[in-house]
């Protein structure tokens, strides 16, 4: 079976600090993908980015980077110079290539970040 | 933006009623899910579908029921309405449901029963 886990349920920070929100992750299968979206206070369900198990690099796109560490099972995402802007809930999210079934990826809870000005 | 919208938006209703929430995709994906939002939880699967009349279970499905009669729609109908439903209900899709395909989403539907 497979786990994600956002330990930090609520982050708080003043605009301009850097934020890093914990994505762990749990699967006995090799080949998988993760995943990590944004819902702003809207509502919506913004897709971020999209990682497979064999890539490790990590990813920035402007002030967002991605550390993706298969050793610890990891996926963190930070936010450098956090704005308010940025003030959502943050998901990470699991899809693992289980033969002969539906993919269906497994969420995390959520982390909330709210950046005060 | 994927094509995806859901009806209503928002509805209140009354415990012991039933209820249709409508997903509705412009994209000719194949895969459609059903996703409940409830603090704590984050997201969990309610029902999908792999395709016109081809539908399956998630992990809350108790109380829920789903019809895929065309492509582009696919219905999630509470046959009697609870307050335990009260929830944030979102609309995914995927266009063959692999593993490596990132789901988009709908705007959500806020549904409150009294």
């Amino acid at each position: 079976a497979q786990k994600v886990t956002q330990a930090q349920t609520e982050i708080s920070v003043v605009e301009k600090e850097d934020v890093t929100l914990d994505c762990v992750y749990e699967t006995r299968d090799t080949t998988y993908y993760l995943f990590w979206y944004k819902q702003p206070p809207s509502g919506e369900l913004v897709f971020l980015i999209r990682r497979n198990s064999f890539d490790e690099q990590n990813e920035i796109s402007g002030r967002y980077s991605w550390n993706f560490q298969k050793s610890t099972s990891s996926f963190n995402f930070t936010i450098t110079a956090s704005q308010v802007v940025d003030s959502a809930v943050y998901f990470c999210a699991l899809s693992v290539d289980q033969a002969g079934g539906s993919y269906i990826p497994t969420f995390g809870r959520g982390t909330s970040l709210i950046v005060h000005p | 933006d994927a094509g995806i919208t859901q009806s209503p938006r928002h509805k209140v209703t009354e415990t012991g009623t039933p209820v249709t929430l409508r997903c509705h995709q412009t994209e000719n994906h194949r895969y459609m899910y059903w996703y409940r939002q409830d603090p704590g939880h984050g997201l969990r699967l309610i029902h999908y579908s792999y395709g016109v009349k081809d539908t399956d279970k998630g992990e809350v499905s108790d109380g829920y029921s789903v019809s895929r009669s065309k492509t582009e729609d696919f219905l999630l109908t509470l046959e009697s309405a609870t307050s335990s439903q009260t929830s944030v209900y979102f609309c995914a899709i995927s266009e063959s449901g692999t593993y490596e395909e990132t789901q988009y989403f709908g705007p959500g539907t806020r549904l409150l029963v009294l």
